[in-house]
């Protein structure tokens, strides 16, 4: 069964200073990965999808892959308060156009003014 | 970005009874999904729907559970009955045919008593 984890659960970091998340994937099977943010009560926002490995960057969001060693990260700079949120890593299992998403349990940010 | 819309956002019944939530997807997306968070743990696939069909459905589909999007109109998830374990938050989401981003709902959170 695909998993993936997320690391750490929660993380306190000072406004201004890079935060960065981790994801571990179970296997090599999936096409693309995502990143999303979810304000308390609110619904999904997406930060960044990557297909390949190597870096992409959607404005202060940047994401590594590493299909290699399984591993997904997520680099944010200069976090704001704003930021505070539920990061979740998710992983894209697509089958005849049709895809659905494999979700870690999220890690828990707080940014610190 | 594209919004999905959910319809209520909060919703409390009565085991046993019959309970439908509301989805409208993105106006020109064609792959429609729905999600379960319960509080606390990690968002996981329900079942994904194109073309008045299910594409794919996760072990959490139960057979109480049912989908569909009569012509173009609401995407629906409808649980009949309900029990206590179907607490949590749906969420709904939508992408173009190529199933390459899909886009969330704010959720409903569903109350079972």
């Amino acid at each position: 069964q695909q998993k993936v984890q997320q690391s750490p659960e929660s993380l306190t970091v000072s406004e201004g200073a890079m935060a960065s998340l981790n994801c571990t994937f179970s296997d090599g099977t999936s096409d693309n990965f995502r990143w999303y943010r979810q304000h308390s009560g609110k619904g999904l926002e997406v930060l960044v999808s990557i297909f390949s490995d190597g870096e992409k960057e959607e404005g202060r969001f940047t994401a590594h892959l590493n299909r290699a060693s399984l591993h997904v990260s997520l680099h944010i700079r200069e976090p704001q308060p704003s930021d505070s949120a539920v990061y979740l890593c998710a992983m894209s299992i697509d089958q005849g156009g049709s895809a659905k998403l494999i979700f870690g349990e999220g890690t828990k940010l707080t940014v610190s003014s | 970005g594209p919004k999905v819309l959910q319809i209520p956002s909060h919703q409390i019944i009565d085991m046993g009874q019959m309970v439908t939530l509301n989805c409208d997807p993105v106006s020109n997306h064609l792959y429609f999904y729905w999600y379960k968070q319960i509080l606390g743990q990690q968002m996981e696939f329900l079942v994904n729907f194109y073309n008045g069909k299910v594409m794919e459905k996760s072990k959490l589909f139960k057979d109480q559970f049912s989908v569909e999007r009569p012509d173009g109109s609401y995407f629906t998830l409808k649980i009949q009955p309900t029990a206590l374990e179907d607490s949590a938050v749906y969420f709904c989401a939508s992408s173009l045919p190529d199933g390459y981003e899909q886009y969330f709902g704010p959720g409903t959170r569903l109350t079972v008593l």
